[in-house]
């Protein structure tokens, strides 16, 4: 079955540290892959996507991912956290060729410490 | 980016009864997308709405507990029938995005059945 599992409910980085977060996907074949962040009372707005190419993604507000086919993972990073990224992020899949189908994780919520 | 608005924000509402969530994007869209996000869940497709044709519903969704309209190309509407607290969670429209299988949120309605 398709699914797509963030193993961290919630994680607390300091202002100014590294940020890692996990993804990791089940999929018959390599599918879209997207990180999206909601803050609190807002929609969700991407951040990144993939789905060719280099394998390494930049997306908005400093982040990145590096989608590993060996690991089926997607984990997202950013080298240093501000205040503001404080929020929850859902990492998501879509089949493959595209279409509208996606599949959401349950979502990771970023605290973030002065 | 097209940009959505829902109402209400948010809404308590008693068992039984039934409430209907408005869905206003700023641009013209072929589909748009119904979710719930149940509290501590991941995001859940509900159905797809179409203007000018019925909407097409997930499985394990119904058209007669969640009703869909799509008077035209700007704006939709779910109901969420016959409550129960079962269907406490936050629902949300999103739209297209212009890259690949991207999608626009817009800010939620939480409902509370009580």
């Amino acid at each position: 079955a398709q699914s797509v599992t963030q193993p961290d409910i919630h994680i607390t980085v300091s202002e100014g540290a590294s940020l890692e977060l996990r993804c990791n996907y089940s999929y018959g074949a390599t599918p879209y892959l997207f990180w999206y962040v909601q803050s609190p009372g807002q929609g969700l707005q991407l951040l990144l996507k993939y789905f060719s190419g280099d394998t390494l993604v930049q997306g908005i507000k400093g982040f990145e991912a590096e989608f590993k086919r060996s690991q089926s993972s997607f984990n997202l990073r950013k080298p240093s956290v501000h205040w503001s990224d404080a929020a929850e992020y859902f990492c998501a899949v879509g089949p493959p060729g595209g279409g509208f189908k996606t599949i959401f994780g349950a979502g990771t919520r970023l605290f973030v410490k002065a | 980016s097209a940009v959505i608005s829902q109402k209400p924000s948010r809404d308590i509402c008693q068992r039984g009864t039934s409430l209907t969530i408005q869905c206003q994007v700023d641009s013209q869209v072929t589909m748009m997308f119904w979710y719930r996000q149940q509290p501590g869940q991941s995001l859940t497709l509900i159905a797809t709405a179409n203007q000018g044709s019925e909407a097409t519903y997930e499985s394990g969704f119904v058209i007669d507990k969640f009703p869909i309209s799509r008077p035209n190309l700007t704006f939709s509407t779910l109901t969420v029938s016959n409550m129960s607290p079962e269907d406490s969670s936050i629902y949300l429209c999103s739209v297209p995005g212009p890259g690949a299988y991207e999608q626009y949120f817009g800010p939620g309605t939480r409902l509370t059945v009580t």
